[in-house]
């Protein structure tokens, strides 16, 4: 039972155009959201976070949007570099006890193209 | 700032030993959380460590311990490995900023179990 969905496994996209990164969550005590940026042979780099009484947060060229309602999010990239190329994961924690653990999505691999 | 540490980075053992990882975290952190990522998956939670106790543990058998030292540094050992122990083995530090705790990851140690 996957709590954290990315069904997209992998997006392209040209060098200076926006990219959009989408996630599924199905449990509701979820309440803060993370996105992580993975290169090959490295550990997953924090990127963004999103609190659930919120619905956009923005840090740079990358805003993150939350849909309660939806139980969805996306990560927006504006530009995309070919820097940005890398496996994206979207990742979730609850309150309490379940705000310990990060339950993470199976990632997507977003290539930029110069 | 060193950010967080793991050693060894890769790690070749056959089934049936016993293998111990290690985790230095962030600075100013005092929590470590161990991950598991298999090929072409997210990472999944393994446990937390807080106060040098077990604060939460996810869905792995007790062949997988741990344990946090004095300096919030940690081990991860996993006893009587099974070829599908073979994996990017994750460690992340954090401390607690109100109600949520961001999760800053190491580059991991890459174990093959033959």
């Amino acid at each position: 039972d996957q709590q954290v969905k990315q069904n997209s496994p992998s997006l392209s996209v040209q060098e200076g155009r926006i990219s959009i990164l989408n996630c599924d969550y199905t449990n509701s005590m979820f309440d803060y959201f993370l996105w992580y940026k993975k290169y090959p042979a490295e550990g997953p780099t924090f990127l963004i976070s999103i609190s659930s009484i919120k619905d956009k947060n923005e840090d740079g060229r990358f805003t993150v949007f939350l849909n309660k309602s939806a139980k969805h999010l996306s990560l927006h990239i504006v530009p995309s570099q070919p820097g940005d190329s890398a496996v994206y994961f979207c990742a979730a924690s609850g309150i309490g006890r379940s705000a310990r653990q990060l339950t993470f999505g199976s990632g997507t691999q977003l290539t930029v193209l110069p | 700032d060193a950010g967080v540490t793991q050693s060894p980075t890769h790690l070749i053992k056959t089934r049936g030993q016993q293998v111990t990882l290690r985790c230095s975290p962030k600075s100013g952190h005092d929590t470590v959380s161990w991950y598991q990522q298999a090929l072409g998956q997210g990472p999944q939670f393994i446990f937390q460590y807080y106060e040098e106790e077990e604060r939460q543990r996810g869905n792995f058998p007790d062949r997988f311990s741990g344990h946090q030292f004095p300096n919030y540094s940690s081990e991860l050992n996993v006893n009587a490995l099974l070829l599908g122990d073979s994996a990017l083995y994750l460690c992340a530090s954090s401390t607690i900023s109100g109600s949520q705790e961001t999760q800053y990851f190491g580059p991991g140690t890459r174990l093959l179990v033959l």
